[in-house]
């Protein structure tokens, strides 16, 4: 989807084990975005970064973190997955924070059992 | 919370208009209307936005209300890959916090 993949595309992990995603863009844009996506609860934003190592909290971030260490990558990482993390992962990338829209990527399914 | 409010469904036969309402009478004057859709399990696709004036694009035109309390999409001959969840959201300026509601399912019957 326009210069942006999501790793895996699907995960089954058990329960306190750390997890990573990866999110990876070729746009050169300076925003990424973390959000979850629930029945019920529409998309929630967990993470986003606004540059190099410039990240901050959305609204559902307890349980994550997130690494930018280069404007490509944007990592979101679970350090000890719970059963209320399953859920349906996007990345999302904006050049101008959304002022002209997101490019979000295809999703990760992740399932902790 | 979400700031909208949509219908929940809606269907529409291929070929004709789809005018998909949104109603957002709590709007700021500096929060603009934002209109994404959401295609079976893919991520959600970018369609326009707007402030306060119609705006069109080569997917949908947006009509906003001079009140700016409700606005909609008008996507102008339907196809069936247009069948999707359509997300009206509103977004402050500056903000990076995109409020995603439950959204209108569009159906395009044959």
């Amino acid at each position: 989807d326009a210069g942006i993949t999501q790793s895996p595309r699907h995960k089954v992990t058990e329960t306190g084990t750390p997890v990573t995603l990866r999110c990876h863009q070729t746009e050169n844009h300076r925003y990424m975005y973390w959000y979850r996506q629930d029945p019920g609860h529409g998309l929630r934003l967990i993470h986003y970064s606004y540059g190099v190592k410039d990240t901050d909290k959305g609204e559902v971030s307890d349980g994550y973190s997130v690494s930018r260490s280069k404007t490509e990558d944007f990592l979101l990482t679970l350090e000890s997955a719970t059963s209320s993390q399953t859920s349906v992962y996007f990345c999302a990338i904006s050049d101008s924070g959304g002022a002209a829209g997101y490019t979000f990527g295809s999703g990760t399914r992740l399932t902790v059992v | 919370d979400a700031k909208t409010t949509q219908p929940p469904s809606m269907d529409c036969a291929e070929g004709r208009a789809a005018n998909l309402p949104c109603n957002h009478s709590t709007i700021s004057g500096n929060e603009y209307v934002y209109w994404y859709r959401q295609i079976h399990s893919q991520g959600p696709q970018y369609i326009i936005h707007g402030l306060k004036n119609n705006e069109t694009n080569e997917m949908a035109s947006l009509i906003i209300t001079e009140d700016r309390k409700s606005s909609t999409l008008i996507l102008p001959h339907a196809t069936l890959r247009d069948t999707a969840v359509y997300y009206c959201i509103v977004r402050v300026s500056g903000s990076e916090k995109l409020v995603f509601g439950k959204g209108t399912k569009l159906t395009v019957n044959p």
